[in-house]
């Protein structure tokens, strides 16, 4: 079975600082790999998605991810985070194929930006 | 465009009381649909999904079942409510076939047993 681990459950930043959210899969084949994010009061809406090629990935917002396979991970960044980015992340993964979409997401990661 | 309706957005019930919430998806067709429980501190747990009309596969042993009367219709139902079922369920779709396209989700129900 899948597993997904995010590392971090609360994060705390200052604006302009840069951002790194770690998250890790367990899986031996081919997955196609996610981050949503949750705003306060809003429903989940996708980052950034990979499912082959280039493993940088560049989403909304400024966003991007890094697929690393060697290491099963897909670490989310952002050079420069704004009070806006304030919100909770998931990553998520599917196995891809016949999987039919089902997603196994990781515990997910508050994100706070003060100010 | 396509959009995701879920209702009630809120609900407040007793242990051992009946659920039904709806999940209705529009402009699209033949969509597979999902239902997750999301617990605070544990990202979202995949219920049940569902590749066709009275098609529908439970992922985790529970109090619920899942429905779908409709193409494009998913409702979450319990004919006796527990503590245990207290939470937010989310509904989501992709579309089928297609494993490496994203889900969309609705704005979702919290639900608190009594």
């Amino acid at each position: 079975a899948q597993s997904v681990s995010q590392h971090n459950h609360h994060v705390i930043l200052s604006e302009a600082a840069s951002l790194e959210l770690g998250c890790n899969y367990s899986y031996g084949g081919t997955v196609n790999l996610f981050w949503y994010v949750q705003y306060p009061g809003q429903h989940l809406q996708l980052l950034l998605k990979y499912f082959s090629g280039d493993p940088l990935v560049k989403g909304i917002k400024g966003f991007e991810a890094e697929f690393i396979k060697s290491k099963f991970s897909f670490n989310l960044r952002k050079p420069s985070v704004q009070w806006s980015d304030t919100a909770e992340y998931f990553c998520a993964v599917n196995a891809g194929g016949t999987s039919y979409g089902k997603l196994t997401f990781g515990q997910g990661t508050i994100l706070t930006v003060h100010p | 465009s396509q959009t995701i309706h879920q209702w009630p957005a809120t609900l407040v019930q007793p242990v051992g009381s009946p659920l039904s919430l709806e999940c209705t998806v529009e402009g699209t067709s033949n969509p597979n649909l999902y239902w997750y429980r999301q617990a605070a501190g544990r990202g979202l747990q995949l219920l049940f999904y569902s590749v066709g009309i009275g098609q529908i596969s439970s992922e985790v042993p529970q109090n619920l079942s899942a429905s779908r009367p409709q193409d494009r219709q998913f409702i979450l139902s319990s004919k006796k409510l527990l503590l245990s079922d207290s939470g937010f369920y989310l509904c989501a779709w992709s579309i089928r076939g297609r494993s490496n396209q994203p889900q969309h989700f609705g704005d979702g129900t919290r639900l608190s047993i009594l």
